[in-house]
């Protein structure tokens, strides 16, 4: 399976900042996805991160507040803007190999005070 | 829409039992449903799954089977050990290959 590292793996943000998280693979893929992972809850797609063109987001997850980059095949940025205590959770980034299933990186965990 | 339901959202079992959680989709588009395996401050790992052209698939100790016509898959671990404990997330994938998530169970095995 794809090696995929995201950073930083945690940070502690003050509120109205911003944080880009970094997610990098070892092969190209053609699908990659931005997942949140509140305090125990379930995972929830953010938005399909489209290499060349705008993101494609979720019901509930807006571009202002989650922009996301992917210049090429094996990177893709998530950034959260102007953060709330409301905002820390666990985001994970997620690629689809080819055989259909789906890896995650290890998560960013934020913590907003 | 993209929905998938799972429970029971927590399961206590004695080792050596058998555990069952159950999930339903409401795409019958859908093709694909993983299981994955999520220990406490790691990320979810997948452990089995299986493809809408068979009923069922086995590793081991874990199997999965699927009932297209009702839309629902279960995931089944026998001789449950304390190691199995974690939280466990059915999912579905949907259109343009976006995967979706159950709630999540906590599986709790008693030595």
């Amino acid at each position: 399976s794809a090696v995929i590292s995201q950073k930083p793996s945690r940070d502690i943000c003050q509120r109205g900042t911003s944080l880009t998280i970094q997610c990098q693979v070892d092969s190209q893929v053609t699908m990659m996805f931005w997942y949140r992972q509140q305090p125990g809850q379930s995972l929830t797609l953010i938005a399909t991160a489209n290499q060349g063109s705008e993101a494609t987001y979720e019901s509930g997850f807006v571009i202002d507040k989650f922009p996301i980059s992917r210049p090429n095949l094996t990177f893709s940025t998530l950034t959260v803007s102007n953060m709330s205590p409301e905002d820390s959770s666990i985001y994970l980034c997620s690629v689809e190999q080819n055989t259909g299933e789906l890896f995650f990186g290890e998560g960013s965990r934020l913590t907003v005070l | 829409g993209e929905n998938v339901e799972q429970h029971p959202s927590t399961l206590s079992v004695q080792e050596g039992d058998s555990a069952v959680i159950k999930c339903t989709y409401s795409d019958s588009a859908s093709n694909y449903f993983p299981w994955y395996k999520q220990e406490l401050g790691k990320r979810p790992q997948l452990i089995i799954d299986i493809r809408s052209n068979v009923g069922e698939k086995k590793d081991q100790r874990i199997a999965v089977t699927l009932n297209k016509t009702a839309k629902h898959f279960s995931l089944h671990i026998t001789e449950t050990q304390p190691e199995d404990s974690a939280v466990y997330f059915c999912a579905a994938r949907y259109n343009f290959n976006k995967f979706y998530f159950g709630s999540g169970t906590k599986l709790n095995v008693k030595p």
